[in-house]
């Protein structure tokens, strides 16, 4: 079955606790991205990454890092995190353009 | 830049009512459209999609036409049901320096009475 996980689910941290949510996928795609979901903005895309080795910014990627260094994994970090980064985050991974994506479950972050 | 715009929510409907949500999108070139559906506590989910101008999308009961004239595509169900609420996002997607570029309206939710 085609999946993308996401782990953990929920967390609850502090100001500037280094903390990483970790992304799978188990379809061999390439293109896997990041996005954050807030009440009125809708979903903004942190990072994305076409392959491994190759990330690149999307629209908010500030405070945030991520890493490629498997085809089927795609962390991201909060170095220092924030409480504006609490969110709802989603890991998507796709096929090709214009293909669709699949996102993760979630991950609800709260930042005390 | 580009953008997506959907009709403000909530929207509450009857079961077995018509159900229409708006989507209007600014772009260059020639974009791909999607609905995805998100069901509580859950992530987004394609519903359908059209890849060029008068495709018609259909899944699970809904369809969209993408209307290059008016820029639209609008999602529509002839029966809801109570199974049917969520919040759904329109969205876009362009081939963009050889990544895909995403667009996501701001989503719009439906709850559906019984």
């Amino acid at each position: 079955e085609a999946q993308v996980t996401q782990n953990p689910r929920y967390l609850i941290t502090v100001t500037g606790k280094k903390l990483t949510v970790t992304c799978s996928q188990n379809m061999n795609h390439e293109y896997m991205s990041w996005y954050r979901q807030d009440p009125g903005l809708g979903l903004r895309q942190i990072y994305y990454s076409m392959n491994v080795e190759v990330t690149d910014k999307g629209d908010v990627p500030e405070g945030y890092k991520v890493s490629r260094k498997e085809k089927r994994n795609f962390p991201l970090i909060l170095e220092s995190p924030s409480p504006n980064q609490t969110s709802l985050y989603f890991c998507a991974t796709t096929g090709g353009p214009y293909m669709g994506q699949f996102f993760g479950p979630g991950t609800r972050l709260t930042v005390l | 830049g580009d953008s997506v715009t959907q009709m403000e929510g909530p929207v509450t409907l009857s079961e077995e009512a018509f159900l229409t949500i708006n989507c209007t999108y600014t772009a260059t070139g020639y974009p791909s459209l999607f609905w995805y559906v998100q069901y509580p506590g859950e992530g987004l989910q394609l519903l359908l999609k059209a890849t060029k101008a008068d495709d018609k999308g259909s899944n699970k009961g809904f369809e969209a036409t993408y209307r290059k004239e008016t820029t639209s595509f609008h999602l529509e169900k002839g029966s809801v049901q109570v199974s049917d609420s969520a919040v759904y996002f329109c969205a876009l997607s362009k081939s963009q320096g050889g990544s895909e570029k995403l667009v996501f309206g701001k989503g719009t939710k439906l709850t559906v009475n019984p």
